[in-house]
């Protein structure tokens, strides 16, 4: 299995500012996928991070509020932009060595508070 | 929509005893992952069962799927307390490079010791 870190683990920000979180896998790794778990709530795929093109998100998530990046097989970006305190939530970075019938994993998550 | 639901919500348990969940789904899957989730932190994968295996079994975890029903259940036996944690059901769909997960709301277990 793949081993996932992400940065920062937990943050407090004020309205309106920016957060980016990064996310390190340690192998090189087809599939790297962004998702938002709400308090008390499941999780939701927000987009899927595609090296060296744009993101593919999902129904209800932009790029102008979550922008991605993706330089490379083993690293991810996802910034939370122009927060509001709806958007406290774990985010949590996820990757998969492709292929339909394999294991997807994840990492230990950023717990954001927006106040 | 979410494509799996688990059931119970919420199971309280003694530690040795048993713990079943169930999740359901709509649609065809190419695969069905159970995860467990300690206090809000990230995702540790327990295990996959694809749509042609009807049982697999991991240490103390047993997990069924029936295709049929649209249903994968899964079973922790001797529980401890350490087991307490939500539990999450995500089922793949099949078809191309459809990789998508849509998670279940989840059980939250607790193993009283």
């Amino acid at each position: 299995s793949a081993v996932i870190s992400q940065k920062p683990s937990r943050d407090i920000c004020q309205r309106g500012t920016s957060l980016t979180i990064q996310c390190q896998v340690d192998s090189q790794v087809t599939m790297m996928f962004w998702y938002r778990q709400q308090p008390g709530q499941s999780l939701t795929l927000i987009a899927t991070a595609n090296q060296g093109s744009e993101a593919t998100y999902e129904s209800g998530f932009v790029i102008d509020k979550f922008p991605i990046s993706r330089p490379n097989l083993t690293f991810s970006t996802l910034t939370v932009s122009n927060m509001s305190p709806e958007d406290s939530s774990i985010y949590l970075c996820s990757v998969s060595t492709g292929g339909s019938y394999n294991e997807q994993f994840f990492g230990p998550g950023t717990r954001l508070t927006v106040l | 929509s979410q494509q799996g639901e688990e059931d119970p919500q919420a199971l309280s348990i003694q530690e040795g005893e048993n713990a079943t969940m169930n999740c359901s789904y709509k649609t065809s899957i190419n695969n069905l992952q159970w995860y467990r989730q300690n206090s809000g932190r990230g995702l540790v994968h327990l295990i996959l069962i694809r749509s042609n295996e009807r049982e697999k079994h991991s240490g103390r975890l047993r997990v069924t799927l029936d295709t049929s029903k649209k249903s994968s259940s899964l079973l922790i036996t001797a529980s401890r307390a350490a087991d307490t944690a939500s539990y999450f059901c995500a089922t793949r769909r099949g078809g191309g490079s459809n990789y998508k997960l849509t998670f279940g709301k989840g059980t939250l277990l607790t193993v009283n010791p």
